[in-house]
């Protein structure tokens, strides 16, 4: 079935520090691909998403690259904050989703220090 | 305005007692969700509702008996609540549509904790 496999943490960077969090999938077909973010006593908030190969989301300094050739999805950014320490999440909604199903990796804790 | 508000956000209780989680959406979406995160973040499914029907119902005890009103609300119960039960509880809804391009929005979660 589609699942999705996501580094684990927890990760901790210094501020301004290039920041890599591997996300491959498996799936059948052309999924749809999504980064979520969670803050620190908050609910999970979309971060990215992108819905076909080649595709790049891109938010708040953050990007993704739809690969269908290494069935990735590596959340990247250039110089990251203090304020980026969360938890984030890796997810799929698969091609044929009927049932509105999503599925998720198992997060991974970022902390930037000053 | 909150899209996806959940109430409570805390609560404590007692092994044995019986506990209900309230959700409601104002975006106007088709489908709701309940999803459990434990201690280490990792997030399951529990259960999706369509227009007030049951879509997915995952291995969880019979204990939890998820209740949709109308396609804006989504409330959870828990009978016999038992240690294991602690947990943050996020309510989530999302656009059914034809394609998998639609995100989930997610409440911002009730932290359940068991003594």
């Amino acid at each position: 079935g589609d699942s999705v496999t996501q580094m684990e943490g927890p990760v901790t960077l210094s501020e301004e520090a290039f920041l890599t969090i591997n996300c491959t999938y498996t799936a059948t077909g052309y999924p749809s691909l999504f980064w979520y973010v969670q803050y620190p006593g908050e609910g999970l908030q979309l971060l990215l998403k992108a819905t076909k190969a080649d595709d790049k989301g891109s938010n708040k300094g953050f990007e993704a690259t739809y690969r269908k050739e290494t069935t990735s999805f590596h959340l990247e950014k250039g110089s990251v904050q203090v304020s980026d320490s969360a938890v984030y999440f890796c997810a799929l909604s698969p091609a044929t989703n009927t049932g509105n199903q999503f599925y998720f990796g198992t997060g991974t804790s970022l902390t930037v220090i000053p | 305005d909150t899209a996806v508000s959940q109430t409570p956000k805390y609560l404590v209780t007692q092994m044995g007692n019986d506990k209900s989680i309230k959700c409601e959406q104002n975006l106007g979406h088709d489908t709701m969700y309940w999803y459990k995160q434990d201690s280490k973040k990792f997030l399951k499914i529990m259960f999706s509702y369509n227009n007030k029907e049951l879509i997915i119902n995952e291995t969880v005890p019979n204990r939890f008996s998820p209740k949709s009103p109308d396609k804006a609300h989504l409330n959870l119960h828990i009978n016999s609540l038992e240690l294991g039960d602690s947990a943050v509880y996020f309510c989530a809804s999302s656009q059914e549509k034809k394609s998998n391009t639609g995100e989930l929005f997610f409440g911002e979660g009730s932290r359940l904790t068991v003594l």
